[in-house]
């Protein structure tokens, strides 16, 4: 598709179950961000992927995040016994190539909520 | 690591005026691009205007343009004729260039107001 499409738009979970979230990016770019955005606006970057293959991890919690890029199937965020400290705009970026200054092109974001 | 200073959480701005919005950063790369992203209500984020760190020329987009000063590593971004549009959340944003991740680091966000 032309535009990066992210799912649900707004997820609510309470404190200790699972959440899954999807991002599709555009079709023909090889690149996927996802970063989390907290109340106070701070974008934190969390992880990036060439393909399927994970090209940069440092950002994520390494305990009870997970992510992936499988062929054929939207790019997915999982979030393990989530904590009220999750709750956030996860957004899932796309770029064409890597580097150059290429622009990153973003979802909507998916709003979630954890009670 | 490389950080993004927006020092301006807020303004405001009168319709058909301008105004500028201030970005510094810190990095001790020689090879980086800029960005600024609108973030309207509706939470999506707009690409609004791209520099390169090794072209001289500010950037313009429309009734956008910066005004990019790399030995103050500084990156403003003007507004011309301001429209109630514009009215938004506006982040900064940076992306080393070579080899690395290529992530975006953003600064906090100046929340704009245009006001009628």
């Amino acid at each position: 598709g032309e535009e990066v499409a992210q799912t649900p738009k707004h997820l609510v979970r309470g404190e200790g179950q699972k959440a899954k979230l999807y991002c599709a990016p555009i079709k023909g770019h090889s690149y996927v961000f996802w970063y989390q955005q907290v109340l106070k606006n701070e974008f934190k970057f969390l992880i990036s992927f060439q393909n399927e293959n994970v090209f940069d991890e440092t950002g994520m919690p390494k305990e009870r995040f997970s992510a992936k890029c499988l062929p054929n199937s939207p790019c997915s965020l999982e979030i393990q016994a989530t904590k009220l400290e999750d709750s956030a705009v996860y957004f899932c970026a796309s770029s064409q190539f890597r580097g150059r200054g290429q622009p990153q092109h973003f979802g909507d974001g998916t709003r979630l909520s954890i009670l | 690591a490389q950080t993004v200073t927006q020092s301006q959480p807020e303004m405001s701005v009168q319709e058909a005026e301008t105004v500028t919005l201030s970005c510094t950063y810190d990095t001790s790369e020689n090879n980086y691009y800029l960005f600024w992203y609108k973030q309207p209500p509706s939470r999506q984020m707009i690409l609004v205007i791209r520099q390169e760190a090794y072209k001289q020329q500010n950037a313009t987009e429309n009734r956008f343009s910066v005004n990019f000063q790399k030995a103050a590593k500084s990156f403003s971004l003007k507004i011309s004729d301001s429209q109630l549009g514009d009215t938004a959340m506006y982040f900064c944003a940076f992306m080393i260039s070579g080899a690395g991740s290529y992530q975006l680091t953003f600064g906090k966000g100046t929340k704009l107001s245009v006001i009628p």
